[in-house]
């Protein structure tokens, strides 16, 4: 089983729709996990951190399942520019999932 | 204050050749990270580097490798490349990789091309 694993998708949304992708962990020793957000051709960029049981920024919410070794984010009110390949990841080995695309379209 | 900075931005290379790609870190980060990401596939951990001393090492042949110099900077190697090989290279640092809670933040990515 591989360390990280995300649905890959895309997941295809209007703008406005609410949409969450979930990330689930093997190593049960990780501590915080991260998600990050990569456009096309770019480099990953951190979006959020979660170390406790979630974190809230705007209009994103990231949560941690540590019973069911699994992260969530929930992206609220989407936006034209949230579309990009989000990565979920541990902080113990910086490993990544292969990421979830979103679409976000008017 | 600098991000992580790579280069080059781009480098193409003939199969069988070597390809040497540097990655500077954040100003104080000591953690230095090195990913390949090929076409359509997720992030491939290749190395880790802190303090100067190789601390970890993902499932890659031994013709990638690197080190770390006394300034934190550090470089990637890869010998007798392949095709294969042609992919976003990226470098990521954090402030000190042992605490495993320090956020990681990335370089633009060297693109290496391989004909």
């Amino acid at each position: 089983r591989k360390e990280v694993e995300q649905d890959p998708g895309p997941f295809n949304v209007p703008e406005g729709a609410t949409v969450a992708f979930n990330c689930t962990y093997s190593n049960s020793a990780s501590q915080s996990f991260f998600w990050y957000r990569q456009d096309c051709r770019k480099e990953p960029k951190l979006l959020m951190s979660v170390y406790s049981s979630g974190n809230e920024d705007g209009r994103f919410t990231a949560q941690l399942n540590r019973a069911s070794q699994y992260i969530s984010l929930l992206i609220r009110d989407s936006k034209l520019s949230d579309s990009a390949t989000y990565l979920c990841g541990g902080y113990s080995t910086l490993t990544f999932g292969k990421g979830t695309m979103l679409l976000v379209s008017p | 204050e600098a991000g992580v900075t790579q280069s080059p931005t781009h480098l193409i290379k003939t199969r069988g050749q070597q390809a040497t790609l540097r990655c500077s870190p954040i100003s104080g980060h000591t953690s230095v990270y090195w990913y390949q990401q090929a076409l359509g596939l997720g992030l491939q951990f290749l190395l880790w580097y802190d303090e100067g001393e190789e601390r970890n090492r993902g499932n890659f042949p031994p013709r990638f490798s690197g080190r770390q110099f006394p300034n934190y900077s550090s470089e990637l190697n890869v010998n007798a490349l392949e095709l294969e090989d042609s992919a976003l290279y990226l470098c990521a640092s954090s402030l000190d990789g042992a605490q495993w809670v320090t956020e990681a933040f990335f370089g633009q990515g060297t693109r290496l091309t391989v004909v």
